[in-house]
């Protein structure tokens, strides 16, 4: 299966500020997820980034708070633009398979703390 | 679109029994169907999977089955051990497309 680096592992940030949270695949893969997960609770998807095409986002997530790029098809990045305490969350990117692989794989997550 | 109910949210055993937890999903046209295994600080691990044309997939001690006329999927891991405490989350999805999670089983396994 794919390995996924992401970085930042952690970071603890300002409100009003943003972060970019980077995903690095070791395979080409068609398409990245990106999942917040808030605390004690389950994964949600954010949206969905195809290489070369803008990032399909899921209801309640938009384009100008969780602007998202994807310039190959190892690599993509979220923003969380404008942050407050409510955007405190576990940010996880995911893809499927990669190479043939049959699942999808997570990264380790980034655990983000807005004060 | 896809709904996955996930129970119980909590299980408690003891150490050598079995624990089983059990996911329904609304939408007919789902094929696959993960588990994932979250422990503390880590993102989530898949630890077995099943399609939609297969009715039941075992890995030692771990194992699936699928209803599909029930729509439910379930959980076993048998024989269990202190370190399979984690959270585990079921998904539902329709191949090549998002997975959506149900809400999440916390497991925990007492000596």
């Amino acid at each position: 299966s794919a390995v996924i680096s992401q970085k930042p592992s952690r970071d603890i940030c300002q409100r009003g500020t943003s972060l970019t949270i980077q995903c690095q695949v070791d395979s080409q893969v068609t398409m990245m997820f990106w999942y917040r997960q808030q605390p004690g609770q389950s994964l949600t998807l954010i949206a969905t980034a195809n290489q070369g095409s803008e990032a399909t986002y899921e209801s309640g997530f938009v384009i100008d708070k969780f602007p998202i790029s994807r310039p190959n098809l190892t690599f993509s990045t979220l923003t969380v633009s404008n942050m407050s305490p409510e955007d405190s969350s576990i940010y996880l990117c995911s893809v499927e398979g990669g190479q043939g692989s049959f699942g999808y794989t997570f990264g380790s997550g980034t655990r983000l703390t807005v004060v | 679109g896809e709904n996955v109910e996930q129970h119980p949210s909590t299980l408690s055993v003891q150490e050598g029994d079995s624990a089983v937890i059990k996911c329904t999903y609304s939408d007919s046209a789902s094929n696959y169907f993960p588990w994932y295994k979250q422990e503390l600080g880590k993102g989530p691990q898949l630890i077995i999977d099943i399609r939609s044309n297969v009715g039941e997939k075992k890995d030692q001690r771990i194992a699936v089955t699928l209803n599909k006329t029930a729509k439910h999927f379930s959980l076993h891991i048998t024989e269990t051990q202190p370190e399979d405490s984690a959270v585990y989350f079921c998904a539902a999805s329709l191949r090549t497309d998002k997975l959506i999670f149900g809400t999440g089983t916390r497991l925990q396994v007492f000596p």
